[in-house]
């Protein structure tokens, strides 16, 4: 599977949008790219996958760069509710195993 | 509601003891897995099943054992021979294993006295 670089933590204003990065270059063809989040004691929770179109559900939305060597994870207007620690995680089709690194943890601040 | 029931949420284990971590799923999904957690660390795969009756070692399989006689159920052993059971323990579901998402419980914290 390919690498993914995501900063180790980041600060949002409560209300405002939280925009994550998430840097996937040596991603291939048949590579998704999957958020899930994690809250502190809790099991990880699936936000939302995309392959190379631009994905939106209730929870967020995820833009990926046309080449796809990049994606980022929007929450439209966080809440303190949404501290956690944001895994960006890339797949190939067809693989059985989700491979987590360390995530970034984001602080909602009111 | 429709989601993935581990049990219980604390453990603690007695050297030399097995124990076994109940997961359920009332998700009607086909696939199912089991993750350790470490401080600090990501997610390493321990087993995993396709369907019911089958299931494939992970990469941390050693010293662990599952069985999967239903389709709701895959209950993880953590035996003796597992020489460092301390850990945070997901159990996880998905409708296939092709790219459709991984859901999880929310986690046994194992202790060993």
């Amino acid at each position: 599977d390919a690498k993914t670089t995501q900063p180790p933590s980041m600060d949002c204003a409560e209300g405002r949008a939280a925009n994550l990065p998430c840097n996937h270059s040596t991603i291939s063809g048949n590579e998704y790219v999957y958020w899930y989040r994690q809250i502190h004691s809790q099991g990880p929770q699936y936000i939302i996958h995309g392959l190379k179109n631009n994905e939106t559900n209730e929870m967020a939305s995820l833009i990926i760069t046309e080449d796809r060597k990049s994606s980022t994870l929007i929450l439209p207007h966080a809440t303190l509710r949404d501290t956690a620690v944001y895994y960006c995680i890339v797949r190939v089709e067809g693989d059985y195993k989700l491979s987590f690194g360390a995530g970034t943890t984001v602080t909602v601040r009111a | 509601d429709g989601g993935i029931t581990q049990s219980p949420k604390y453990l603690f284990r007695k050297e030399g003891q097995n124990v076994t971590l109940s997961c359920e799923q009332n998700l009607n999904h086909d696939a199912m897995y089991w993750y350790r957690q470490d401080p600090g660390q990501g997610l390493r795969l321990i087993y995993y099943s396709q369907i019911v009756n089958d299931f494939q070692k992970g990469d941390i399989a050693e010293g662990y054992s599952v069985s999967r006689e239903k389709k709701e159920s895959f209950p993880l052993t953590v035996t003796s021979a597992q020489k460092n059971p301390t850990a945070f323990y997901l159990c996880a579901s998905s409708i296939d294993h092709t790219t459709r998402p991984q859901h999880f419980g929310d986690g046994t914290r194992l202790s060993i006295l």
